[in-house]
């Protein structure tokens, strides 16, 4: 079955520092990926996501992500964070077995220090 | 008009007991979803129903019994409550079919005392 990695556990950054948070699914072939973002004490809120074409995704809020299938990553990036991007930043595939149902990582925490 | 809504968002309860989570999306979707996020905020689908039928069981203990009157509703009921069954359950319900975004509700914290 599928399976995703988020290395970055937890992140600290300043106030206008790019930002790129890394993730890597298991197995190739057609992929949906997704980044999702979780506020403090909230629902996860779809930031982006891809499913086929232009593999340099943009999504909400000033993020994009890359998918480069030679290296099975969608790493998310923004060139300038703000204080209000801290939040629990979730990437997630989904299985393309019958169910098609959506594998999340780990999560990581990014913390914007004003 | 929120699309997916959870009742209640807080519920806290004592061991033993029985409780059942609300979920209702006006989305016009036709799959639901359970997932439970623990306290390391990892996300672990439980359930899921198409239009009515249970299409994901993942090992989850039997204590826990999904129920979907029409495809709107997915309600969680579980039984005999554990220490362990602490957690933020999130329903979902998905967009597309061919690029399976789903949406979130809001979140039911339950914590067993």
């Amino acid at each position: 079955a599928q399976s995703v990695s988020q290395h970055n556990h937890h992140v600290i950054l300043s106030e206008a520092a790019s930002l790129e948070l890394g993730c890597n699914y298991s197995y190739g072939g057609t992929v949906n990926l997704f980044w999702y973002v979780q506020y403090p004490g909230q629902h996860l809120q779809l930031l982006l996501k891809y499913f086929s074409g232009d593999p340099l995704v943009k999504g909400i809020k000033g993020f994009e992500a890359e998918f480069i299938k030679s290296k099975f990553s969608f790493n998310l990036r923004k060139p300038s964070v703000q204080w209000s991007d801290t939040a629990e930043y979730f990437c997630a595939v989904k299985d393309g077995g019958a169910t098609n149902k959506l594998i999340f990582g780990t999560g990581t925490l990014l913390a914007v220090q004003p | 008009d929120t699309a997916v809504s959870q009742t209640p968002k807080y519920l806290v309860t004592q061991m033993g007991n029985d409780k059942s989570i609300k979920c209702e999306q006006n989305l016009g979707h036709d799959t639901m979803y359970w997932y439970k996020q623990d306290s390391k905020k990892f996300l672990k689908i439980m359930f899921s129903y198409n239009n009515k039928e249970l299409i994901i069981n993942e090992t989850v203990p039997n204590r826990f019994s999904p129920k979907s009157p029409d495809k709107a509703h997915l309600n969680l009921h579980i039984n005999s409550l554990e220490l362990g069954d602490s957690a933020v359950y999130f329903c979902a319900s998905r967009g597309e079919l061919a690029t399976g975004e789903l949406f979130f509700g809001e979140g039911s914290r339950l914590t067993v005392l």
